[in-house]
């Protein structure tokens, strides 16, 4: 039963597209993060939800909407797909108040615009 | 600004030898640091952490070294093992509000036979 679950876990599209992934976890966790890891693989934070509520926003394109229908899942929405958005995408959750226990990450989606 | 860097892109070793990770940060108001393991077409998984209190942390073949007047902190696997071979990412966190873990950019270790 896996822990932190994301689909697709591949997706290939043209540059203008709009596309979706999605992400949920079922372990109790009432945070969950999208870390995007580009061809340099250095990991990088996207956005933060804390019981659905936006905790963090890095310097992300407005073409990323992030969606938190609830704790459980945390969706990564694409508009206008571009050539520089070819990366893997990690969806992560963790308990807030016990962070330092790490983060379970997802087996992460890659995403390949053409 | 790359706050937490890991210098090494890549370390062999041999079977039964000795790993060492190593990894630097610059912000002073981290205050835990993790490793995690990384296999390829996997997400990363939590291996070890390290208060900033502390100087040393040990699990089994993995221990990990802080030396905050430094700012490094490594990870020491003992002996290693081809299991091993993975990418070893260090991360650090400020346990405030919003925190968030951020990573460096990885070791790829390769344990040969």
């Amino acid at each position: 039963d896996t822990a932190v679950s994301q689909t697709p876990k591949y997706l290939v599209t043209q540059m203008g597209n709009d596309k979706s992934i999605k992400c949920e976890q079922n372990l109790g966790h009432d945070t969950m993060y999208w870390y995007k890891q580009d061809s340099k693989k250095f990991l990088k934070i996207m956005f933060s939800y804390n019981n659905k509520e936006l905790i963090i926003n890095e310097t992300v394109p407005n073409r990323f909407s992030p969606k938190s229908p609830d704790k459980a899942h945390l969706n990564l929405h694409i508009n206008s797909l571009e050539l520089g958005d070819s990366a893997v995408y990690f969806c992560a959750s963790s308990q807030f108040d016990r962070m330092v226990l790490g983060y379970t990450f997802g087996s992460g989606t890659r995403l390949t615009v053409v | 600004d790359q706050q937490v860097k890991q210098n090494s892109p890549s370390l062999s070793v041999q079977e039964g030898r000795i790993s060492i990770l190593n990894c630097d940060y610059t912000n002073s108001m981290f205050d835990y640091f993790l490793w995690y393991k990384k296999y390829p077409a996997e997400g990363p998984t939590f291996l070890i952490s390290i208060s900033s209190i502390k100087d040393k942390n040990e699990d089994g073949r993995f221990t990990v070294f802080l030396n905050k007047s430094a700012k490094h902190l490594s990870l020491h696997i003992v002996p290693s093992q081809p299991g091993d071979s993975a990418v070893y990412f260090c991360a650090a966190i400020h346990t405030g509000t919003a925190s968030k873990l951020t990573f460096g950019t990885g070791t790829r270790l390769q344990v040969t036979l």
